[in-house]
């Protein structure tokens, strides 16, 4: 079975601060990707960033970065200087290239104070 | 960008009448779309995958009676909710998945509020 595991389901960070958010995952399979989607107020879902298992070496985009470590099935979002707008909903999702089905984890509710 | 529609955004239904719900992929074309179900609070629950001209794949625990899905385009599936309850008030997200793209990334419907009065 796969699973996704978000063990934060509240944190809040101060403006222009850097937060971590934690996702540990479990699957049997070697070929899969790593993905978080940020779901704001406005319910759509955004993809943020996105991390191919094979690749070694960490996904970044922008103020946006992760910390994949493959042995650990650990992969966590650093979101660095953060904005106001990136108060959402963050979901840690885990997708095989046998079933291309999502699992999404529970979810981390991120609030950002001004 | 790729875009994905959902319409309605918000429905209300009396209990035991059916309500349908469009997915659209506006500027590409999906063979596979997904459904699914977010509790409030909750996570994505995926119902079913949408293949583009044949019958969609229920996840166990998913009554297919129930929720009639529908793909008959590459651009267009539709989820109906049969003989709505109450408790089948949740809000639905679709996703859709470029044709034969090895992209792994699938585009989210804004997701549409239900509710069965």
């Amino acid at each position: 079975a796969q699973t996704v595991t978000q063990s934060q389901p509240e944190m809040s960070v101060q403006e222009a601060e850097t937060v971590t958010l934690s996702c540990t995952y479990d699957t049997s399979e070697n070929n899969y990707y790593l993905f978080w989607y940020k779901q704001p107020p406005s319910r759509q879902m955004i993809l943020v960033i996105r991390q191919e298992a094979y690749k070694q070496q960490n996904a970044t985009e922008n103020r946006f970065s992760v910390n994949f470590q493959k042995a650990a099935k650990s992969f966590s979002l650093k979101i660095s200087d953060s904005q106001l707008g990136d108060t959402a909903m963050y979901f840690c999702a885990l997708l095989t290239s046998g079933t291309y089905k999502y699992i999404f984890g529970t979810g981390t509710r991120l609030k950002v104070l001004a | 960008g790729a875009v994905v529609s959902q319409h309605p955004s918000r429905v209300i239904c009396k209990s035991g009448t059916s309500v349908k719900i469009e997915c659209r992929s506006l500027d590409f074309q999906a063979t596979t779309m997904f459904w699914y179900r977010q509790f409030p609070k909750k996570s994505l629950m995926l119902m079913a995958t949408s293949n583009e001209g044949s019958k969609a794949t229920y996840e166990q625990g998913v009554e297919k009676d129930k929720f009639l899905i529908n793909h008959a385009s590459l651009t267009l599936s539709t989820l109906t909710v049969t003989s709505a309850h109450p408790e089948d008030s949740s809000f639905y997200i679709c996703s859709a998945k470029y044709r034969g793209s090895r992209s792994t990334e699938a585009f989210f419907g804004q997701g549409t509020r239900l509710t069965v009065v």
